[in-house]
């Protein structure tokens, strides 16, 4: 079946730091990838995807590139702000599949001043 | 504005006490679907709907029950309520249940059941 994996958090940057938070998946198919970011006290809302091999995702200065041969969808920020902390989901979508998303178990950031 | 509601938002009860969780969107979704969140297991899905009357089980459905009589709206149910459903739940919905959909989630609902 779907799986994701995340890197443990929970993970404290310095403002302007540069991030990564590790995704790697099992899946059938040729699936889609997402991250959603979950504020506090908010529910996830979608921050980016991409739906095909080498596709790369982008929005508000995070990226994230579908590798098939690694099978990961790493995100990254170059230079991290303290509105950034929030807890990040790696999330994946088979077409083959009626139950949508398939979620990892979530990486809390957090970005001191 | 375009939103997933949940309510309530907090809520404590006792074992055995049956209660329901409302859910509307107003977005005209086709897709919808209940997740509980809880620490270092992420999200797991409980139910979804495809369509109205049209209801499936997830990952984890014992001790839930939902309906989908209209579009709008997917209430999530708990006919007998055990401490092992202390958790956070999302509502969540979509144009359509293909995997290249954003999901859009309501705000949660935080539940203590004692």
């Amino acid at each position: 079946g779907n799986s994701v994996t995340q890197m443990e958090g929970p993970v404290t940057l310095s403002e302007e730091a540069f991030l990564t938070i590790n995704c790697t998946y099992t899946a059938t198919g040729y699936p889609s990838l997402f991250w959603y970011v979950q504020y506090p006290g908010e529910g996830l809302q979608l921050l980016l995807k991409a739906t095909k091999a080498d596709d790369k995702g982008s929005n508000k200065g995070f990226e994230a590139t579908y590798r098939k041969e690694t099978t990961s969808f790493h995100l990254e920020k170059g230079s991290v702000q303290v509105s950034d902390s929030a807890v990040y989901f790696c999330a994946l979508g088979n077409s083959g599949s009626a139950r949508q998303l398939t979620f990892g178990s979530g990486t809390q950031l957090t970005v001191l001043p | 504005e375009a939103q997933v509601t949940q309510n309530p938002r907090y809520l404590i009860t006792v074992t055995g006490k049956k209660l329901t969780v409302t859910c509307s969107q107003n977005m005209n979704h086709e897709y919808m679907s209940w997740y509980r969140q809880d620490p270092g297991l992420g999200l797991r899905q409980i139910y979804y709907s495809m369509n109205v009357e049209v209801t499936d089980k997830g990952d984890v459905p014992e001790g839930y029950k939902v309906s989908r009589k209209e579009k709008r709206n997917f209430p999530l149910i708990l006919e007998s309520p055990s401490p092992n459903q202390t958790s956070l739940y999302f509502c969540a919905s979509s144009l359509k249940s293909g995997n290249t959909g954003e999901l859009f989630f309501g705000e949660g609902s935080r539940l203590t059941v004692l």
